[in-house]
């Protein structure tokens, strides 16, 4: 079985300083994984990936994220926070196809509060 | 524009009445998903399809059902077997033979009981 945990349901950041929102998985093999941003009452959008190769993914927004294997971890970045940076994040986990419970299932960590004040 | 729409934004529904929301992308892509989100609890899988014709129950499939019939469209039916209906409903697309697999998503659907 595969799982996300997001261990903080907030984070506050002041604009202009550095960002983190954390997040950790749990699987067997080498994963596929993921960031998504929702504002409120809207769809999720597609930030970054880690796929393989690199372990420091860049995305949009100038938002990026460092795959860490030995702590199980894949932490979003951001150098410097923007009030329109403030929403709601989520991070995913996937197994490749043809892995033992790979395919379409993406699990989602249970979200993070973003909030950047002036 | 290519994306994927979700309609209606808002759906109310009446007790022992079904309900059908559309999802509907011009990606090309082969594989949509149903979600279900409710506060604090992240998103859930309702069901899934990969090619046209079939579908697989996810994680919550009781009291849903889908069809998909043709390849941009992956309509939902939230039945009056479903107890707990009031959440917000995501669809999401993705391109099987891209690297990772993105899934996109739509705007969605807040479904409410009257």
């Amino acid at each position: 079985a595969q799982s996300v945990a997001q261990p903080e349901d907030q984070v506050n950041v002041a604009e202009g300083n550095p960002l983190t929102v954390k997040c950790t998985y749990s699987v067997s093999g080498n994963p596929y994984l993921f960031w998504y941003v929702q504002y409120p009452n809207r769809g999720l959008q597609f930030l970054l990936k880690y796929i393989t190769g690199d372990n420091l993914v860049k995305g949009s927004y100038g938002f990026e994220a460092e795959f860490n294997k030995s702590q199980t971890s894949f932490h979003l970045k951001k150098p410097s926070a923007l009030v329109s940076d403030s929403a709601l994040y989520f991070c995913a986990v996937r197994l490749p196809r043809g892995i033992t419970g790979g395919g379409n299932k993406l699990t989602f960590g249970t979200g993070t509060q973003l909030k950047v004040e002036l | 524009d290519g994306g994927i729409t979700q309609s209606p934004k808002y759906l109310f529904r009446k007790e022992g009445q079904n309900v059908t929301l559309s999802c509907e992308q011009n990606l090309n892509h082969d594989a949509m998903y149903w979600y279900r989100q409710d506060p604090g609890q992240g998103l859930r899988l309702i069901y899934y399809s990969q090619i046209v014709n079939d579908f697989q129950k996810g994680d919550i499939a009781e009291g849903y059902s889908v069809s998909r019939e043709k390849k941009e469209s992956f309509p939902l039916t939230v039945t009056s077997a479903q107890k707990n209906p009031t959440a917000f409903y995501l669809c999401a697309s993705s391109d099987r033979v891209a690297v990772g697999e993105t899934q996109y998503f739509g705007p969605g659907t807040r479904l409410l009981v009257l």
